[in-house]
Protein backbone atom coordinates (compact mmCIF):
# COMPACT_ATOMS: atom_id res chain seq x y z
CA UNK A 1 0.00 0.00 0.00
CA UNK A 2 1.45 3.41 -1.05
CA UNK A 3 2.16 5.25 1.81
CA UNK A 4 2.63 9.45 1.52
CA UNK A 5 5.04 11.35 4.12
CA UNK A 6 5.45 15.43 4.13
CA UNK A 7 7.79 17.07 6.38
CA UNK A 8 8.02 19.63 7.91
CA UNK A 9 4.03 19.39 9.13
CA UNK A 10 4.01 23.24 9.92
CA UNK A 11 6.23 25.48 8.54
CA UNK A 12 6.53 29.47 9.45
CA UNK A 13 8.29 31.63 6.82
CA UNK A 14 9.08 35.60 6.95
CA UNK A 15 7.76 37.20 3.33
CA UNK A 16 10.54 36.84 0.71
CA UNK A 17 12.17 34.01 1.55
CA UNK A 18 11.86 31.16 -0.83
CA UNK A 19 10.81 27.61 1.32
CA UNK A 20 11.07 23.75 -0.06
CA UNK A 21 8.27 21.44 1.12
CA UNK A 22 9.18 17.86 0.84
CA UNK A 23 7.04 14.90 -0.44
CA UNK A 24 8.10 10.97 0.29
CA UNK A 25 6.13 8.10 -0.80
CA UNK A 26 6.99 4.33 -0.27
CA UNK A 27 5.47 2.56 -3.81
CA UNK A 28 7.75 4.29 -7.18
CA UNK A 29 5.09 2.84 -9.59
CA UNK A 30 3.15 5.74 -9.71
CA UNK A 31 1.26 7.10 -12.60
CA UNK A 32 1.74 11.15 -11.58
CA UNK A 33 2.14 12.95 -8.47
CA UNK A 34 0.49 16.22 -7.84
CA UNK A 35 0.59 19.10 -5.65
CA UNK A 36 -2.23 20.55 -4.33
CA UNK A 37 -3.37 24.24 -2.09
CA UNK A 38 -5.97 23.95 0.12
CA UNK A 39 -7.12 27.30 2.04
CA UNK A 40 -8.60 27.01 5.30
CA UNK A 41 -12.43 26.10 4.90
CA UNK A 42 -12.15 25.41 1.06
CA UNK A 43 -11.73 22.52 -1.44
CA UNK A 44 -8.05 21.95 -3.40
CA UNK A 45 -6.46 23.71 -5.92
CA UNK A 46 -4.20 21.71 -8.06
CA UNK A 47 -1.52 23.51 -8.47
CA UNK A 48 1.38 21.01 -10.48
CA UNK A 49 0.84 17.81 -12.12
CA UNK A 50 4.27 15.77 -12.75
CA UNK A 51 3.96 12.64 -15.09
CA UNK A 52 5.69 9.88 -13.76
CA UNK A 53 7.98 10.29 -16.93
CA UNK A 54 8.73 13.48 -16.19
CA UNK A 55 11.28 14.93 -13.81
CA UNK A 56 10.01 18.49 -12.78
CA UNK A 57 7.18 21.18 -13.76
CA UNK A 58 7.02 24.90 -13.56
CA UNK A 59 4.71 27.53 -13.17
CA UNK A 60 5.21 31.38 -12.12
CA UNK A 61 6.81 31.00 -8.48
CA UNK A 62 6.35 27.32 -7.78
CA UNK A 63 8.85 24.67 -9.01
CA UNK A 64 7.87 21.24 -7.84
CA UNK A 65 10.23 17.95 -8.80
CA UNK A 66 10.10 13.85 -8.68
CA UNK A 67 12.80 12.07 -7.92
CA UNK A 68 11.11 8.43 -8.20
CA UNK A 69 14.01 6.03 -7.54
CA UNK A 70 14.48 8.12 -4.19
CA UNK A 71 11.05 8.18 -4.02
CA UNK A 72 10.92 12.00 -3.12
CA UNK A 73 9.17 15.33 -4.27
CA UNK A 74 9.84 18.56 -3.33
CA UNK A 75 7.95 21.67 -4.29
CA UNK A 76 10.06 24.89 -4.12
CA UNK A 77 8.08 27.99 -3.68
CA UNK A 78 10.05 30.99 -4.43
CA UNK A 79 9.97 34.63 -2.94
CA UNK A 80 6.96 33.96 -0.57
CA UNK A 81 4.31 36.06 -0.08
CA UNK A 82 1.39 36.07 3.18
CA UNK A 83 -0.84 35.20 0.20
CA UNK A 84 0.59 31.78 -0.23
CA UNK A 85 -0.16 31.15 3.52
CA UNK A 86 -2.33 27.24 3.33
CA UNK A 87 -1.76 24.08 3.53
CA UNK A 88 0.04 22.17 0.86
CA UNK A 89 -0.46 18.46 0.17
CA UNK A 90 1.28 16.08 -2.12
CA UNK A 91 -0.78 13.16 -3.31
CA UNK A 92 0.36 10.04 -6.14
CA UNK A 93 -1.92 8.01 -8.63
CA UNK A 94 -0.79 4.53 -9.23
CA UNK A 95 -2.85 2.14 -11.70
CA UNK A 96 -6.36 2.93 -10.38
CA UNK A 97 -7.30 6.36 -10.57
CA UNK A 98 -7.65 7.26 -6.97
CA UNK A 99 -4.83 9.45 -5.52
CA UNK A 100 -3.16 8.97 -2.28
CA UNK A 101 -2.66 12.22 -0.22
CA UNK A 102 0.31 13.20 2.32
CA UNK A 103 -0.75 14.87 5.44
CA UNK A 104 -0.06 17.99 4.18
CA UNK A 105 2.74 21.04 5.46
CA UNK A 106 1.07 24.21 6.61
CA UNK A 107 2.67 27.14 5.52
CA UNK A 108 2.53 30.40 7.01
CA UNK A 109 4.24 33.53 5.50
CA UNK A 110 4.36 36.32 7.95
CA UNK A 111 4.46 40.15 6.38
CA UNK B 1 -21.62 25.10 -14.17
CA UNK B 2 -18.40 27.20 -13.30
CA UNK B 3 -17.08 24.37 -10.58
CA UNK B 4 -17.55 21.80 -8.57
CA UNK B 5 -20.74 22.28 -5.88
CA UNK B 6 -21.34 20.63 -2.77
CA UNK B 7 -24.20 20.89 -0.50
CA UNK B 8 -24.94 21.33 2.31
CA UNK B 9 -21.69 22.78 3.07
CA UNK B 10 -22.65 21.96 6.61
CA UNK B 11 -24.03 19.28 8.37
CA UNK B 12 -24.79 18.08 12.04
CA UNK B 13 -26.65 14.65 12.58
CA UNK B 14 -27.80 13.20 15.59
CA UNK B 15 -25.66 9.69 16.45
CA UNK B 16 -27.81 7.16 14.12
CA UNK B 17 -29.69 9.53 11.61
CA UNK B 18 -29.34 9.14 8.04
CA UNK B 19 -27.96 11.83 5.79
CA UNK B 20 -27.50 12.64 2.23
CA UNK B 21 -24.85 14.89 0.54
CA UNK B 22 -25.06 16.50 -3.00
CA UNK B 23 -22.32 16.54 -5.43
CA UNK B 24 -22.51 18.54 -8.69
CA UNK B 25 -19.60 18.37 -10.76
CA UNK B 26 -18.53 20.46 -13.71
CA UNK B 27 -20.37 20.29 -16.93
CA UNK B 28 -19.24 17.44 -19.33
CA UNK B 29 -17.01 15.91 -16.88
CA UNK B 30 -17.33 12.31 -16.90
CA UNK B 31 -14.92 11.16 -13.90
CA UNK B 32 -16.64 11.70 -10.22
CA UNK B 33 -14.69 11.04 -6.72
CA UNK B 34 -15.21 11.52 -3.09
CA UNK B 35 -13.22 12.06 -0.67
CA UNK B 36 -13.20 11.92 3.12
CA UNK B 37 -10.81 14.22 4.87
CA UNK B 38 -10.30 13.98 8.96
CA UNK B 39 -9.52 17.44 10.57
CA UNK B 40 -5.17 17.49 10.16
CA UNK B 41 -5.22 14.88 7.65
CA UNK B 42 -5.24 14.23 3.56
CA UNK B 43 -8.45 13.33 1.81
CA UNK B 44 -8.94 9.86 1.81
CA UNK B 45 -10.34 8.03 -1.57
CA UNK B 46 -14.04 6.43 -1.04
CA UNK B 47 -15.43 5.90 -4.64
CA UNK B 48 -14.76 6.72 -7.96
CA UNK B 49 -17.31 6.97 -10.91
CA UNK B 50 -16.92 7.04 -14.65
CA UNK B 51 -20.56 8.10 -15.88
CA UNK B 52 -22.99 7.01 -13.76
CA UNK B 53 -20.85 3.19 -13.55
CA UNK B 54 -18.97 3.09 -9.85
CA UNK B 55 -15.58 1.67 -10.69
CA UNK B 56 -14.29 1.56 -7.92
CA UNK B 57 -15.71 1.83 -3.99
CA UNK B 58 -12.89 0.01 -2.13
CA UNK B 59 -12.39 3.02 0.27
CA UNK B 60 -16.03 2.89 1.54
CA UNK B 61 -15.54 2.31 5.01
CA UNK B 62 -18.46 0.54 6.22
CA UNK B 63 -21.86 -0.61 4.12
CA UNK B 64 -23.64 1.95 6.12
CA UNK B 65 -22.05 4.07 3.39
CA UNK B 66 -23.37 4.25 -0.13
CA UNK B 67 -22.90 6.37 -3.13
CA UNK B 68 -24.74 6.75 -6.63
CA UNK B 69 -24.69 8.69 -9.61
CA UNK B 70 -27.73 7.81 -11.71
CA UNK B 71 -27.55 9.95 -14.95
CA UNK B 72 -23.94 10.41 -14.85
CA UNK B 73 -23.82 13.99 -13.73
CA UNK B 74 -25.04 14.81 -10.17
CA UNK B 75 -23.53 12.47 -7.35
CA UNK B 76 -25.15 11.85 -4.27
CA UNK B 77 -23.03 9.91 -1.26
CA UNK B 78 -25.70 8.67 1.23
CA UNK B 79 -24.13 7.64 5.04
CA UNK B 80 -26.85 5.28 6.90
CA UNK B 81 -26.98 5.32 10.54
CA UNK B 82 -24.06 7.49 11.18
CA UNK B 83 -21.27 7.45 14.12
CA UNK B 84 -19.36 10.09 15.77
CA UNK B 85 -16.43 8.65 13.72
CA UNK B 86 -18.28 10.15 10.62
CA UNK B 87 -17.24 13.13 11.14
CA UNK B 88 -15.21 14.84 8.81
CA UNK B 89 -14.88 16.98 5.33
CA UNK B 90 -16.49 15.09 2.06
CA UNK B 91 -15.13 16.07 -0.53
CA UNK B 92 -15.87 15.56 -4.24
CA UNK B 93 -14.00 16.22 -7.41
CA UNK B 94 -14.33 15.70 -11.17
CA UNK B 95 -12.62 15.29 -14.21
CA UNK B 96 -12.69 15.02 -17.57
CA UNK B 97 -12.47 11.16 -19.29
CA UNK B 98 -8.79 11.89 -20.17
CA UNK B 99 -8.10 14.68 -17.52
CA UNK B 100 -5.80 13.94 -14.84
CA UNK B 101 -6.33 17.16 -12.97
CA UNK B 102 -9.04 17.16 -10.52
CA UNK B 103 -11.25 19.78 -9.46
CA UNK B 104 -12.45 19.90 -5.84
CA UNK B 105 -15.61 21.11 -4.34
CA UNK B 106 -15.65 23.23 -1.14
CA UNK B 107 -16.53 20.05 0.60
CA UNK B 108 -18.95 18.96 3.22
CA UNK B 109 -18.07 19.38 7.08
CA UNK B 110 -20.40 16.89 8.38
CA UNK B 111 -20.58 16.87 11.91
CA UNK B 112 -22.16 13.77 14.13
CA UNK B 113 -23.20 14.25 17.95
Amino acid sequence: KQEVTQIPAALSVPEGENLVLNCSFTDSAIYNLQWFRQDPGKGLTSLLLIQSSQREQTSGRLNASLDKSSGRSTLYIAASQPGDSATYLCALSGSARQLTFGSGTQLTVLP
Amino acid sequence: GAGVSQSPRYKVAKRGQDVALRCDPISGHVSLFWYQQALGQGPEFLTYFQNEAQLDKSGLPSDRFFAERPEGSVSTLKIQRTQQEDSAVYLCASSTVRGEKLFFGSGTQLSVL
